[in-house]
């Protein structure tokens, strides 16, 4: 069966300063993935995508970069962290198309930004 | 660019009755998915149904159900027997059928089951 990990869990992290976030997935092979946030109180919105490895597709302008080194591996990144960078990060994969699309979710990290 | 609208920030439903959420959305395109998602106090998202544009019968996942109604633009959730682990924020989420498969979220519907 597929799983979904993310780490750290919980990262408390100083204003300027770097970030790296890891997503992986095992049990699958060519996954699509989704890097969301979801600040306090709202609805996830989505940040990155990707097809393949390499492939990655912006959806909002911001301080934070992805990028995907392996086919089962998305990484979350910035090279100096914003108080509005604050938030619960979540990672998703789906495989395939059709009945397949639906997307599953990692259990997350929460991210504050001092 | 597709938008999702729940109306209801907060419901609270007894346990064992049943409680409808609401969720409209809007978009041109003519084959998408529609989604609930439960997300619990541990914050991790979960699957709760999903429903194919194309189907015109409503989907149903044990105690819960969808009344999709593609014309208004509508796709309601019903949980029925509510149960106290039901106790969560529940998100409406579209996707349309192309590369990448994004979803759109939202503003999410708390639900508190009461004893």
């Amino acid at each position: 069966s597929q799983t979904i990990h993310q780490w750290p869990a919980t990262l408390v992290q100083p204003v300027g300063s770097p970030l790296s976030l890891e997503c992986t997935v095992e049990g699958t092979s060519n996954p699509n993935l989704y890097w969301y946030r979801q600040a306090a109180g709202r609805g996830l919105q989505l940040l990155f995508y990707s097809v393949g490895i390499g492939q990655i597709s912006s959806e909002v302008p911001q301080n934070l970069s992805a990028s995907r080194p392996q086919d089962r591996q998305f990484i979350l990144s910035s090279k100096k962290l914003l108080l509005s960078d604050s938030g619960f990060y979540l990672c998703a994969w789906s495989v395939g198309s059709g009945s397949t699309d639906t997307q599953y979710f990692g259990p997350g990290t929460r991210l504050t930004v001092l | 660019a597709q938008t999702v609208t729940q109306s209801q920030p907060e419901m609270s439903v007894q346990e064992a009755e049943t409680v409808t959420l609401s969720c409209t959305y809007d978009t041109s395109e003519s084959n998408y998915y529609l989604f609930w998602y439960k997300q619990p106090p541990s914050r991790q998202m979960i699957l709760v149904i999903r429903q194919e544009a194309y189907k015109q019968q409503n989907a149903t996942e044990n105690r819960f159900s969808v009344n999709f109604q593609k014309a208004a633009k509508s796709f309601s959730l019903k949980i029925s027997d509510s149960q106290l682990g039901d106790t969560a924020m529940y998100f409406c989420a579209f996707m349309k059928h192309s590369a990448g498969n994004k979803l759109t979220f939202g503003g999410g519907t708390r639900v508190l089951v009461k004893p």
